[in-house]
């Protein structure tokens, strides 16, 4: 079965650093772009950016440019998405998807909520 | 801030049909570029619905149709299912923006 499997839910301060992660299962990882899409409570969805891991080729939204770092390892099939120096605005619930054909996500991880408060 | 704009909400009793609206403008939807729709509901991951403006993925059923038009998208859900009650994204690709994926605004269904 096609799966992304993303790290679990993380509560830091502000100011701290983190890496959170995706794992590809069921597919051939390096063959396509994996994304990430942002939803912060209560709201609806920001994409974030997208990286091709077979050789991390990767863009940005303008709205997420220099404020995180998307990042993959395709020895293992896991996609990161890094902060360094996390801020009390970057709590949300953050989703990795796979591009699809047409450019649609078709297969989405469970989701990783983040928490970020002193 | 999105530059695909969806009602808020929509509303139908079981088995009635409703439909949303995605606009976008001439650099997304209008420039060609496929349209695409997720199911999510509270609590859990967004589901691919619709894609490419009008082709359902395996399992989806064919009570959700999409289509597209100028600068606008809609979908339809006919035959209206508590199960339906969602909030549901559209997405495009903007070839004005670098980072080029767009989601819509959002359109909560509500299945009175």
């Amino acid at each position: 079965e096609v799966q992304l499997v993303q790290s679990g839910a993380e509560v830091k301060k502000p100011g701290e650093s983190l890496k959170i992660s995706c794992k590809n299962f069921g597919y051939s990882f390096t063959t396509y772009w994996i994304g990430w899409v942002r939803q912060m409570p209560g709201k609806g969805l920001e994409w974030m950016g997208i990286i091709y891991p077979g050789d991390s080729d990767t863009r940005y939204s303008p709205s997420f440019q220099g404020q995180v770092t998307i990042s993959a390892d395709k020895s293992i099939g896991t996609a990161y998405l890094q902060w360094s120096s996390l801020k009390a605005s970057d709590t949300a619930m953050y989703y990795c998807v796979r591009r699809y054909s047409w450019d649609a996500f078709d297969v989405w991880g469970q989701g990783t909520m983040v928490t970020v408060s002193s | 801030q999105s530059v695909l704009t969806q009602p808020p909400s929509v509303s139908g009793a079981p088995g009635q049909r409703v439909t949303m609206s995605c606009t976008g403008s001439n650099s997304n939807i209008g420039a060609g570029n496929g349209v695409h729709w997720y199911k999510q509901v509270p609590g859990t991951a967004p589901k691919l619905l619709i894609y490419d403006n009008s082709n359902r993925p395996p399992g989806v059923p064919d009570r959700f149709s999409g289509s597209r038009s100028g600068t606008s998208a809609s979908l339809a859900i006919t035959g209206l299912q508590a199960e339906d009650e969602a909030d549901y994204y559209c997405q495009s690709y903007d070839s004005r923006l670098s980072g080029p994926y767009v989601f819509g605004t959002g359109t909560k269904v509500t299945v009175l």
